[in-house]
Protein backbone atom coordinates (compact mmCIF):
# COMPACT_ATOMS: atom_id res chain seq x y z
CA UNK A 1 0.00 0.00 0.00
CA UNK A 2 0.81 3.58 -0.72
CA UNK A 3 1.47 5.28 2.54
CA UNK A 4 0.84 8.93 2.53
CA UNK A 5 2.74 10.70 5.49
CA UNK A 6 1.40 13.91 6.30
CA UNK A 7 2.84 17.06 8.54
CA UNK A 8 2.19 18.96 10.65
CA UNK A 9 -0.48 17.02 12.45
CA UNK A 10 -1.77 19.98 13.66
CA UNK A 11 -0.67 24.06 13.90
CA UNK A 12 -1.92 27.52 14.64
CA UNK A 13 -1.48 30.47 12.94
CA UNK A 14 -2.52 33.89 12.41
CA UNK A 15 -4.98 35.62 10.16
CA UNK A 16 -3.42 36.42 7.25
CA UNK A 17 -0.26 33.84 7.72
CA UNK A 18 0.81 32.13 5.13
CA UNK A 19 0.19 28.57 5.60
CA UNK A 20 1.76 25.11 4.21
CA UNK A 21 0.39 21.19 4.81
CA UNK A 22 2.15 18.71 2.62
CA UNK A 23 1.70 14.96 2.12
CA UNK A 24 4.66 12.97 1.48
CA UNK A 25 4.07 9.47 -0.63
CA UNK A 26 5.81 6.30 -0.18
CA UNK A 27 5.50 5.77 -3.76
CA UNK A 28 5.31 7.61 -6.81
CA UNK A 29 1.69 8.50 -7.34
CA UNK A 30 2.08 11.59 -10.37
CA UNK A 31 0.05 14.07 -9.32
CA UNK A 32 -2.34 11.74 -8.37
CA UNK A 33 -3.16 13.28 -4.81
CA UNK A 34 -6.43 15.30 -3.58
CA UNK A 35 -6.74 17.59 -0.91
CA UNK A 36 -9.82 17.85 1.42
CA UNK A 37 -10.96 20.50 3.92
CA UNK A 38 -13.08 19.07 6.76
CA UNK A 39 -15.08 21.05 9.55
CA UNK A 40 -16.60 19.42 12.37
CA UNK A 41 -19.75 17.96 11.20
CA UNK A 42 -18.99 17.78 8.01
CA UNK A 43 -18.02 15.73 5.22
CA UNK A 44 -15.21 16.29 2.91
CA UNK A 45 -14.82 18.55 0.91
CA UNK A 46 -12.35 18.94 -2.46
CA UNK A 47 -10.69 21.86 -3.05
CA UNK A 48 -7.39 20.82 -5.18
CA UNK A 49 -7.72 17.99 -7.85
CA UNK A 50 -4.91 16.04 -9.57
CA UNK A 51 -2.38 18.22 -6.63
CA UNK A 52 -2.33 21.32 -8.10
CA UNK A 53 -5.96 22.00 -9.79
CA UNK A 54 -8.37 24.02 -7.70
CA UNK A 55 -11.62 22.95 -7.21
CA UNK A 56 -14.97 24.81 -8.61
CA UNK A 57 -15.69 27.42 -5.62
CA UNK A 58 -12.41 27.28 -3.95
CA UNK A 59 -10.69 30.13 -2.83
CA UNK A 60 -7.47 31.39 -5.22
CA UNK A 61 -5.55 31.68 -1.84
CA UNK A 62 -5.38 27.70 -1.67
CA UNK A 63 -3.26 26.22 -4.23
CA UNK A 64 -1.24 22.71 -4.85
CA UNK A 65 2.24 22.17 -5.49
CA UNK A 66 4.43 19.11 -5.94
CA UNK A 67 7.82 18.89 -5.40
CA UNK A 68 9.86 15.02 -5.94
CA UNK A 69 7.28 12.84 -3.79
CA UNK A 70 5.93 16.13 -1.60
CA UNK A 71 2.86 17.00 -2.08
CA UNK A 72 1.94 20.96 -0.75
CA UNK A 73 -1.17 22.59 0.12
CA UNK A 74 -0.54 26.13 0.65
CA UNK A 75 -2.91 28.75 2.01
CA UNK A 76 -1.26 32.57 0.88
CA UNK A 77 -3.32 34.49 3.07
CA UNK A 78 -5.14 32.47 6.37
CA UNK A 79 -8.95 33.65 7.07
CA UNK A 80 -10.78 32.42 10.22
CA UNK A 81 -13.09 30.24 7.99
CA UNK A 82 -10.21 28.07 6.97
CA UNK A 83 -9.82 26.40 10.36
CA UNK A 84 -10.12 22.60 9.84
CA UNK A 85 -9.13 20.23 8.94
CA UNK A 86 -7.53 18.90 5.80
CA UNK A 87 -6.53 15.59 4.43
CA UNK A 88 -4.38 14.64 1.70
CA UNK A 89 -5.96 11.12 -0.61
CA UNK A 90 -3.67 9.42 -2.91
CA UNK A 91 -5.76 7.40 -5.52
CA UNK A 92 -2.80 6.72 -7.80
CA UNK A 93 -3.45 3.14 -6.55
CA UNK A 94 -5.82 0.94 -4.87
CA UNK A 95 -6.06 1.05 -1.74
CA UNK A 96 -6.14 4.90 -1.75
CA UNK A 97 -5.09 6.20 1.37
CA UNK A 98 -5.49 9.42 3.58
CA UNK A 99 -3.06 11.14 5.01
CA UNK A 100 -3.42 11.35 8.76
CA UNK A 101 -4.58 14.37 8.48
CA UNK A 102 -3.56 18.15 9.79
CA UNK A 103 -5.72 19.85 12.38
CA UNK A 104 -5.68 23.79 10.84
CA UNK A 105 -6.22 26.43 13.58
CA UNK A 106 -6.42 30.34 14.18
CA UNK A 107 -4.15 31.79 16.93
CA UNK B 1 -28.03 19.43 -7.60
CA UNK B 2 -26.09 15.74 -6.36
CA UNK B 3 -27.49 14.61 -3.09
CA UNK B 4 -26.22 11.48 -1.51
CA UNK B 5 -28.09 10.44 1.31
CA UNK B 6 -26.67 7.78 3.81
CA UNK B 7 -29.02 5.43 6.08
CA UNK B 8 -29.18 2.28 7.97
CA UNK B 9 -26.37 3.19 11.11
CA UNK B 10 -26.75 2.42 14.67
CA UNK B 11 -25.94 0.10 17.32
CA UNK B 12 -24.90 -3.30 17.01
CA UNK B 13 -23.29 -6.18 18.82
CA UNK B 14 -19.60 -7.39 17.86
CA UNK B 15 -20.48 -9.69 15.46
CA UNK B 16 -23.30 -8.75 14.17
CA UNK B 17 -23.87 -7.43 10.41
CA UNK B 18 -25.21 -3.97 8.88
CA UNK B 19 -26.51 -2.94 5.61
CA UNK B 20 -26.13 1.06 5.32
CA UNK B 21 -27.91 2.67 1.75
CA UNK B 22 -26.73 5.64 0.19
CA UNK B 23 -29.90 7.39 -2.02
CA UNK B 24 -28.27 9.02 -4.81
CA UNK B 25 -29.49 12.33 -7.38
CA UNK B 26 -28.80 14.78 -9.00
CA UNK B 27 -26.62 12.93 -11.87
CA UNK B 28 -26.72 9.55 -13.46
CA UNK B 29 -25.91 6.92 -11.54
CA UNK B 30 -24.47 4.53 -13.99
CA UNK B 31 -21.75 7.27 -15.12
CA UNK B 32 -20.22 7.35 -11.94
CA UNK B 33 -17.64 5.32 -9.78
CA UNK B 34 -19.15 5.17 -6.11
CA UNK B 35 -16.93 4.81 -2.94
CA UNK B 36 -17.18 4.55 0.63
CA UNK B 37 -14.68 5.30 3.19
CA UNK B 38 -15.23 5.91 6.99
CA UNK B 39 -13.96 7.76 9.62
CA UNK B 40 -14.04 6.96 13.63
CA UNK B 41 -14.51 9.80 15.90
CA UNK B 42 -11.45 12.15 15.90
CA UNK B 43 -9.49 10.56 13.70
CA UNK B 44 -8.16 10.77 9.66
CA UNK B 45 -10.62 9.29 7.16
CA UNK B 46 -9.74 5.98 5.39
CA UNK B 47 -11.02 4.51 2.44
CA UNK B 48 -13.37 1.55 2.09
CA UNK B 49 -14.01 0.59 -1.06
CA UNK B 50 -15.36 1.57 -4.92
CA UNK B 51 -17.72 -0.11 -7.47
CA UNK B 52 -16.98 1.17 -11.13
CA UNK B 53 -19.58 2.83 -13.78
CA UNK B 54 -21.63 1.04 -16.23
CA UNK B 55 -18.75 1.78 -18.47
CA UNK B 56 -16.41 -0.53 -16.38
CA UNK B 57 -19.05 -3.21 -15.49
CA UNK B 58 -20.11 -2.36 -12.02
CA UNK B 59 -16.49 -3.89 -10.56
CA UNK B 60 -15.32 -3.36 -7.43
CA UNK B 61 -11.94 -2.84 -5.41
CA UNK B 62 -11.72 -3.13 -1.75
CA UNK B 63 -9.29 -1.87 1.44
CA UNK B 64 -7.43 -5.32 2.62
CA UNK B 65 -8.20 -4.24 6.13
CA UNK B 66 -12.33 -4.96 5.11
CA UNK B 67 -11.73 -6.93 2.28
CA UNK B 68 -14.16 -10.15 2.52
CA UNK B 69 -15.85 -9.01 5.63
CA UNK B 70 -17.92 -5.72 3.61
CA UNK B 71 -19.50 -5.64 0.29
CA UNK B 72 -20.53 -2.82 -2.07
CA UNK B 73 -22.98 -3.12 -4.61
CA UNK B 74 -25.58 -0.83 -6.22
CA UNK B 75 -29.10 -0.94 -7.49
CA UNK B 76 -28.94 0.81 -10.70
CA UNK B 77 -32.69 0.90 -11.14
CA UNK B 78 -33.29 2.95 -7.57
CA UNK B 79 -29.93 4.89 -7.31
CA UNK B 80 -28.92 3.08 -4.53
CA UNK B 81 -26.04 2.27 -3.07
CA UNK B 82 -25.41 -0.25 -0.23
CA UNK B 83 -22.71 -1.30 1.89
CA UNK B 84 -22.81 -5.09 3.57
CA UNK B 85 -21.11 -4.80 6.32
CA UNK B 86 -20.50 -8.47 8.19
CA UNK B 87 -18.98 -9.86 11.23
CA UNK B 88 -18.83 -6.12 12.76
CA UNK B 89 -15.84 -5.34 15.21
CA UNK B 90 -15.46 -2.49 17.72
CA UNK B 91 -13.17 -1.09 15.25
CA UNK B 92 -15.36 -0.64 12.76
CA UNK B 93 -17.47 2.11 14.72
CA UNK B 94 -17.36 5.35 12.80
CA UNK B 95 -19.03 7.92 10.17
CA UNK B 96 -19.51 5.91 7.39
CA UNK B 97 -19.75 8.37 4.18
CA UNK B 98 -20.90 7.66 0.12
CA UNK B 99 -19.25 9.66 -2.40
CA UNK B 100 -19.59 10.28 -5.91
CA UNK B 101 -16.24 9.77 -7.57
CA UNK B 102 -14.26 12.30 -5.02
CA UNK B 103 -16.53 15.52 -5.63
CA UNK B 104 -19.68 14.63 -3.59
CA UNK B 105 -20.04 13.25 -0.46
CA UNK B 106 -22.95 12.71 2.09
CA UNK B 107 -23.39 14.01 5.35
CA UNK B 108 -22.35 10.32 6.85
CA UNK B 109 -23.92 7.98 8.90
CA UNK B 110 -22.83 7.01 12.44
CA UNK B 111 -22.25 3.35 13.20
CA UNK B 112 -21.46 2.01 16.75
CA UNK B 113 -20.35 -1.86 17.28
CA UNK B 114 -20.86 -2.23 21.21
CA UNK B 115 -22.33 -4.93 23.30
Amino acid sequence: DIQMTQSPSSMSASLGDRVTITCQASQDIGNNLIWFQQKPGKSPRPMIYYATNLANGVPSRFSGSRSGSDYSLTISSLESEDMADYHCLQYKQYPLTFGSGTKLEIK
Amino acid sequence: EVKLLESGGGLVQPGGSLRLSCAASGFTFTDFYMSWIRQPPGKAPEWLGVIRNKANGYTTEYNPSVKGRFTISRDNTQNILYLQMNTLRAEDTAIYYCGNSFDYWGQGVMVTVSS
